[in-house]
């Protein structure tokens, strides 16, 4: 158990609806990371918060939003859903940064979505 | 971030050591050396992480040569359930900013 819980475990939904994806970090985790990993994809980074603020982006979709709020948990928004949105969406977590060395980083156990 | 290159799949039978190599000739500086394992619909796991020589945990050992452009990760006594896909990243400071690119991984079977 690394510590990072996801809700919901699995989701099925239709193509143009719109989903919420929750996550809450490691205790003390101030960064919140989503992922997306399809078949034909692979692992993805989506984007990234750092203590409430955006800190990086990876090749999100506009129809994709996400924000970390003040007690740290983090909501990824999936708009106008498409089959192809269809995938594993992994958070994770890591502490803060200290100087000189990478970040480990803990990855919850996912939220299955399946748009049909 | 360094490009990485990594076979894609290995085969191994229980209690024999299997070694992984990654490729990295474009790592830079200040990058290090990260693997993490994943098993099927689960979230990866760090396994290691290192920068140059030989890092040792409870789980796995890292082999890095002087020149850094490749690294060994190394796991004594596989067992069956050490069945996974195991990446190779590189990069530095992650955590401000910064994001795991994942190549396709080596997936790794342990037969009986």
């Amino acid at each position: 158990d690394s510590g990072v819980t996801q809700t919901p475990k699995h989701l099925i939904t239709a193509t143009g609806q719109r989903v919420t994806l929750r996550c809450s970090p490691r205790s003390g985790d101030l960064s919140v990371y989503w992922y997306q990993q399809s078949l034909d994809q692979g692992l993805q980074f989506l984007i990234q918060y750092y203590n409430g603020e955006e800190r990086a982006k990876g090749n999100i979709l506009e129809r994709f939003s996400a924000q970390q709020f003040p007690d740290l948990h983090s909501e990824l928004n999936l708009s106008s859903l498409e089959l192809g949105d269809s995938a594993l969406y992994f958070c994770a977590s890591s502490p803060r940064v200290t100087s000189g060395r990478t970040d480990t980083q803990y990855f919850g156990p996912g939220t299955r979505l399946t748009v049909l | 971030l360094a490009k990485t290159t990594q076979p894609i799949s290995m085969d191994s039978y229980e209690g024999q050591e299997v070694n992984i190599t990654c490729s990295h000739n474009n790592i830079a500086t200040n990058d290090y050396i990260t693997w993490y394992q994943q098993f099927p619909s689960q979230g990866p796991r760090f396994i290691i992480q290192g920068y140059k020589t030989k890092v040792t945990n409870e789980v796995a050992s890292l082999f890095i040569p002087a020149d850094r452009k490749s690294s060994t990760l190394s796991l004594p006594r596989v067992s069956l359930s050490d069945t996974a896909v195991y990446y190779c990243l590189v990069g530095d400071k992650w955590g401000q900013g910064g994001k795991l690119i994942f190549g396709q991984g080596t997936e790794l079977s342990v037969k009986p």
